[in-house]
Formats: structure tokens, sequence, C-alpha cells
């Protein structure tokens, strides 16, 4: 059965720190690896990965995948208080398949 | 990327009564799912809404009590039928968008209460 596992489950830091994510799975015939940011109701998507070792950035963030150790990282630099939400981890394996989630992070940022 | 709409975006039902939750995409996707997300947890996914027969559902999830419309490749329909106050939760449309659904993105979600 395929399974992500995220750590921490919450996260409480002060505006300017920077915060690492945790995301492990096991997955059979693994495809990609996807981060969301959830803070309302609907998950906004921030990156897809695919490839050991290339990173994905945008502004503060950036992710990062191992495919041999079997987890990623989302990193936050600089945070603000517009950071505060649940990020989803979630992986996709091959075929016409919806992803799998795990529990998420739950980070607040506070001033 | 693609544009998904939900309707409602909120309601609150009384026991017993059901409700028709709409999701429309702006472009032909071939796959759409349906999520429950209850209060702090995380998504668990309802079924697969396929287009032009039966929707696959997850276990604990059954046809009678989330029955699955799919009429075409841009909209789908979920009823949660029943209600009890355990069904209170956001429910979520989501959709794949590239081959194998690589890609995938959410509708804003329907919030419901029941009480």
């Amino acid at each position: 059965e395929d399974k992500v596992v995220q750590s921490p489950l919450s996260l409480v830091v002060h505006e300017g720190d920077t915060v690492t994510l945790n995301c492990s799975y096991e997955v059979t015939n693994f495809r990609s690896l996807l981060w969301y940011k959830q803070e309302k109701k609907a998950p906004t998507f921030l990156f897809m990965l695919t490839s050991s070792g290339i990173e994905k950035k945008s502004g503060r963030l950036s992710s990062i995948l191992d495919k041999k150790e079997l987890f990623s990282i989302l990193n936050i630099t600089a945070t603000q208080t517009g950071d505060s939400a649940i990020y989803l981890c979630a992986v996709k394996n091959s075929g016409n398949t919806p992803l799998v989630f795990g529990k998420g992070t739950r980070l607040s940022v506070i001033a | 990327s693609a544009v998904i709409s939900q309707k409602p975006s909120r309601d609150i039902c009384q026991r017993g009564t059901s409700l028709t939750i709409q999701c429309q995409v702006d472009s032909q996707v071939t796959m759409m799912f349906w999520y429950r997300q209850q209060p702090g947890q995380s998504l668990t996914l309802i079924a697969t809404a396929n287009q032009g027969s039966e929707a696959t559902y997850e276990s604990g999830f059954v046809i009678d009590k989330f029955p699955i419309s799919r009429p075409n490749l841009t909209f789908s329909t979920l009823t949660v039928s029943n209600m009890s106050p355990e069904d209170s939760s956001i429910y979520l449309c989501s959709v794949g968008v590239t081959q194998g659904g690589n890609e995938q993105y959410f509708g804003p979600g329907t919030r419901l209460t029941v009480t």
C-alpha cells in the first residue's frame, strides 16, 4: 500500500525563521511527488518533483527530492505570517490513479 | 493547469437531507476525483469519477451514500445522501491535467455543515 509520512505534524516559528518540512514515502512505480499549500479550503499547487537532486524554487520556497532515500523536503526561508498554512505532500504512481496524501504539516508563523 | 469551479461553496443542511455538489472544469480532463477533508484531518479520496461508467469508490465509501455522476469530460457531481453531522466536512473536486494525471489540481471546495 502506498504511504506518505510527513513531519513534523505541526510547527510554530517566528517571522524571519527558516523552516524545513519533511516528507517520506513508499510507493510502487513512483512517478512524482507534489507539494501543496492549504490555507482555507482548497490546496494550491506548489511543486512537482520527478527527478532526484534537482531543486525546484519559487521565491522563498524550494524543494528537492531524493529518490534513493525516498524523501523530499520543502524549505521556506525568511518566513512570513502569510506562510501560515497546512503543507501537504502527495505522491503519484504510474497509471491513472489519484495522489496519495500525507497528513500534512501545520505551520504557524507568528510575528 | 485547469480552472475548476465548485457549487455551492458552502451550505448548512439538516440531517436526513441530501446535497449535490457540482464541479466544472474549463477544459476536458480525463481524470476527476472527489475528496473529503474532515475537520483537522488530511484529504481522503472518496472516489474516481469515470466518464461514461460508474465511479470507482475507495474503501469505506459506497455509491448509495455518495452517488457520483460524470456525464462528460468537464463536469461531475457528488451527492451526499441522508446526511448526518459526521458528514460535516470540506468536499473537494480534483482533476488530473496531464497524461496519467501527473499534475493534479483542486477546486475551491465546498464546506458542508450538517446540523
